[in-house]
């Protein structure tokens, strides 16, 4: 099965600072998503990050405070901006193969504090 | 709407017992279904998955699941907990089609196993 690889595993960061989390997956694949899951909580689906155009947000989310690139088929990243406590969560990444019924893969996620 | 639900935040059982953990979806097309488990500190791991045949799925770790389209209900089972078994469990649906790869998350259900 694929390896999907998220960079940092954890930060703790200062409030107001910025923060890129990278998503790198040994093999193409067709989807790539964004969540972020509060401590406690279920998932929260942030965006969908489309291969050389803009990513494709949730309700709630905004491209300012998460900018989201994906280059090519295999490597994404998310950017936390201007970040306040409330965005302490764990970022998770997860990608999808292509056939219908494939399910989501994860990477083991980014735990991240502000303080 | 699309909707998961677990019933149960919580479900505690003793090492050796059964392992029941209850899923229920709503969904206008057939859907596909999905088991994942997350341990302390990781991303999610697909357990099982249902998209077509077979109503009965067997997963890793000893788990199986039944997809009841009568009830709607994909339930989660296992004959004998192992203190391993010990994490957060999620049930997911495809959303519409599948043709998005998104899935409706549950809010998960923490397995507690008593020794």
């Amino acid at each position: 099965s694929a390896v999907i690889s998220q960079k940092p595993s954890r930060d703790i960061c200062q409030r107001g600072t910025s923060l890129t989390i990278q998503c790198q997956v040994d093999s193409q694949v067709t989807m790539m998503f964004w969540y972020r899951q509060q401590p406690g909580q279920s998932l929260t689906l942030i965006a969908t990050a489309n291969q050389g155009s803009e990513a494709t947000y949730e309700s709630g989310f905004v491209i300012d405070k998460f900018p989201i690139s994906r280059p090519n088929l295999t490597f994404s990243t998310l950017t936390v901006s201007n970040m306040s406590p409330e965005d302490s969560s764990i970022y998770l990444c997860s990608v999808v193969f292509s056939g219908l019924g494939q399910p989501q893969h994860f990477g083991d996620g980014t735990r991240l504090s502000i303080l | 709407a699309q909707s998961v639900t677990q019933l149960g935040s919580h479900v505690s059982v003793s090492e050796g017992a059964l392992v029941l953990l209850r899923c229920n979806y709503s969904s206008s097309v057939p859907p596909y279904l999905f088991w994942y488990v997350q341990y302390p500190n990781q991303g999610l791991q697909l357990l099982l998955k249902y998209t077509t045949g077979a109503t009965l799925v067997k997963g890793i770790n000893g788990f199986e699941a039944e997809f009841k389209k009568s009830e709607t209900s994909f339930h989660l089972t296992k004959p004998s907990a192992h203190m391993s078994d010990a994490a957060e469990y999620f049930c997911a649906v495809s959303e519409g089609g599948g043709s998005n790869y998104q899935l409706i998350w549950g809010a998960g259900t923490k397995l507690i196993i008593k020794p």
